[in-house]
Formats: structure tokens, C-alpha cells, sequence
């Protein structure tokens, strides 16, 4: 079992929907939580940490931590041409007690359709 | 700097030869880390700095590849007898601390091509 999962689409939504992007990770240990934007030959970019369960909301993005089914997504509300992109989940390494690094999933591709 | 700095944009190589990558992390940032990311492909960690620490070098692929990183400033990346699999955009992340609790910034990365 890979250590942080994602599909990796591509996902479509119309413009205007709710883009609904999953990941799921294996160790039970693990205490961050992150997404990231990578735009077509760009790097990537932090958009959302979370470390508590429930609901942390920043404009049109929310991102859902539930430990105990070790789940983490990122809904993208009104939904953007802009916001196509690929989105990273990324996990903090529970092999590392210090918290220093963390492991990235393959990312899931988001087209939004105008 | 404002962000993370790596240079050159773009290198391109001829196979055998050797090549090296910089990165300048944000100032005052401790930590450090070089991905790999293979077009179409995820990130591939290959190695990090956290301060005066020893490097975390469990992500290099081959003895061909070594980072050096000087205290908490500029690192390089130096990939010997360069093959065409090495080709890939090569990134740099800097942290303040721990990068695992306050995520990481990116640099715009390298474009390696082996030719």
C-alpha cells in the first residue's frame, strides 16, 4: 500500500461546481496535512494546511480531515477555469518524529470546463 | 530573497557530462530539500538539509548524484556522468523549520535534459 494516495483523474467540472479532490494515507501516526497547486510547467504552491479534525476554510477552498478513516480532501467551491491544475496531498513522514519532511502523493489532475 | 532562487532555468547536457544545480533558500529558512519530478510524473525526494544536521540523503538513486549545502545558505546539487533517464525538472524547497508542520515554498526548479 503506497503511503499517500490519490486518483489521478483527470477530474472534470463544469465551471461554477464543487471539485471534490480525495486522498487517503496510511499511517495512523500522521499529524500535517497539506495541499498543493501545481499549473501545467510550474512548480507547486502551498494552498491549504490543516492538522485537526473537521473542516478549515480559506475563500473558496475547504479542506476535510478525518483521522480516524485517515482521509483528507480539498473541496474548491464556484470552481474556476483557473483552477485547473494538478493538486498534490501531502503527508507528514510519520518515519520522521522531528516532523521535517513530508511525502507527497501523485496528485490528481482538475480540468475545469467553462 | 523574496523566494527560493535556483539556477540555471533551464541546462541542457550531453550525456557523460557532469552538471550542477543551485538553490538559495529563502533567507533564514533551515531547511532544505531537492525533488525530481519526471514529466507527467510525481515528486521523487532525493535528499534534505535541516540546519547543521546530517543531510537525509535516503532519496539520492545513484552515488552519481551528491548535495552539498552550506550551513543554512546556498546548496548545490551535482549529478556525475549524467544519463538520459537524469532528464527532469529538478526543485528546490526551503522551510522555516520544520517542513513537515509549516509545508514548504518552491523554487521555479531546473529543466535537466540529457542529450
Amino acid at each position: 500500500q503506497k503511503e499517500v494516495e490519490q486518483n489521478s483523474g483527470p477530474l472534470s467540472v463544469p465551471e461554477g461546481a464543487i471539485a471534490s479532490l480525495n486522498c487517503t494515507y496510511s499511517d495512523r501516526v500522521s499529524q500535517s496535512f497539506f495541499w498543493y497547486r501545481q499549473y501545467s510547467g510550474k512548480s507547486p504552491e502551498l494552498i491549504m494546511s490543516i492538522y485537526s479534525n473537521g473542516d478549515k476554510e480559506d475563500g473558496r477552498f475547504t479542506a476535510q480531515l478525518n483521522k480516524a478513516s485517515q482521509y483528507v480532501s480539498l473541496l474548491i467551491r464556484d470552481s474556476q477555469p483557473s483552477d485547473s491544475a494538478t493538486y498534490l496531498c501531502a503527508v507528514n513522514d510519520p518515519r520522521k518524529t522531528s516532523y521535517d519532511k513530508v511525502i507527497f502523493g501523485p496528485g490528481t489532475s482538475l480540468s475545469v470546463i467553462p | 530573497g523574496a523566494g527560493v532562487s535556483q539556477s540555471p532555468s533551464n541546462k541542457v547536457t550531453e550525456k557523460g557530462k557532469d552538471v550542477e544545480l543551485r538553490c538559495d533558500p529563502i533567507s533564514g529558512h533551515t531547511a532544505l530539500y531537492w525533488y525530481r519530478q519526471r514529466l507527467g510524473q510525481g515528486l521523487e525526494f532525493l535528499i534534505y538539509f535541516q540546519g547543521n544536521s546530517a543531510p537525509d540523503k535516503s532519496g539520492l538513486p545513484s552515488d552519481r548524484f551528491s548535495a552539498e549545502r552550506t550551513g543554512e545558505s546556498v546548496s548545490t546539487l551535482t549529478i556525475q556522468r549524467t544519463q538520459q533517464e537524469d532528464s527532469a525538472v529538478y526543485l528546490c524547497a526551503s522551510s522555516s523549520g520544520q517542513g513537515g508542520v509549516y509545508g514548504y515554498t518552491f523554487g521555479s526548479g531546473t529543466r535537466l535534459t540529457v542529450v
